[in-house]
């Protein structure tokens, strides 16, 4: 199985400060099919991106992702207070499909 | 309008079984393979396995292989998953999702919260 790894486990900015999140795979991901996910305290997983650079329906375009192969990066140009959030990675192109750790972006 | 509505709560006993439902609109159950996700309290997210449900095709993580069971019910368009011999550790909210057709898991239930205590 494809092991993921997001770093950094936490990450401390300001309100329209960018934001770098990393997710490392142990594996090539099969057509790069990785998704990124924000999930906020006491709500489901909501679909941020998808096929690695791909935005979801309804996601606004700070979000953006990138990456191929074994490192993926997610990067929210400017953040917003609704932002703050934990963040994963999930790889879908081979079973089982994995999540990383996540990554939380807090208040500085 | 995409809706997942997942069953209430649950408390179980270690050892027994739990089932929980996920009933979806009709083009998701046709169009849509299905995932379970669960997420223990102050953990990250863990994928349990997936059902195509018109073909009744599953597929599921190594570690919940000899435990999961996933199927569907096409007369009421619901998906259920269930989960065998129970230990304190499943304690977690289990969620359904769908898949995209473009990738990843684009539409979420609610979630149902089960407790596994004595």
């Amino acid at each position: 199985e494809i092991v993921l790894t997001q770093s950094p486990g936490t990450l401390s900015l300001s309100p329209g400060e960018r934001a770098t999140l990393s997710c490392r795979a142990s594996q090539r991901v099969v057509n790069d099919y990785l998704g990124w996910y924000q999930q906020k305290p006491g709500q489901a997983p909501r679909l941020l991106i998808y096929g690695a650079s791909s935005r979801a329906t309804g996601i606004p375009d700070r979000f953006s992702g990138s990456g191929s192969g074994t490192d993926f990066t997610l990067s929210i140009s400017r953040v917003e207070p609704e932002d703050f959030a934990v963040y994963f990675c999930q790889q879908y192109g081979s079973s089982p499909w994995m999540f990383g750790q996540g990554t939380k972006v807090e208040i500085k | 309008q995409v809706h997942l509505v997942q069953s209430g709560s649950e408390v179980k006993k270690p050892g027994s079984s739990v089932r929980l439902s996920c009933k979806t609109s009709g083009d998701t159950f046709t169009k849509h393979a299905i995932s379970w996700v669960r997420q223990a309290p102050g953990q990250g997210l863990e994928w349990m396995g997936g059902i195509m449900q018109i073909f009744g095709t599953t597929h599921s993580a190594q570690k919940f292989q000899d435990r999961l069971t996933l199927t569907a019910d096409t007369s009421t368009n619901t998906i259920y998953m269930e989960l065998h011999d129970l230990k304190f550790e499943d304690t977690a909210i289990y969620y359904c999702a769908r898949d995209s057709s473009y990738g990843g898991n684009d539409y979420w239930g609610q979630g149902t919260r089960v407790s596994v205590s004595s």
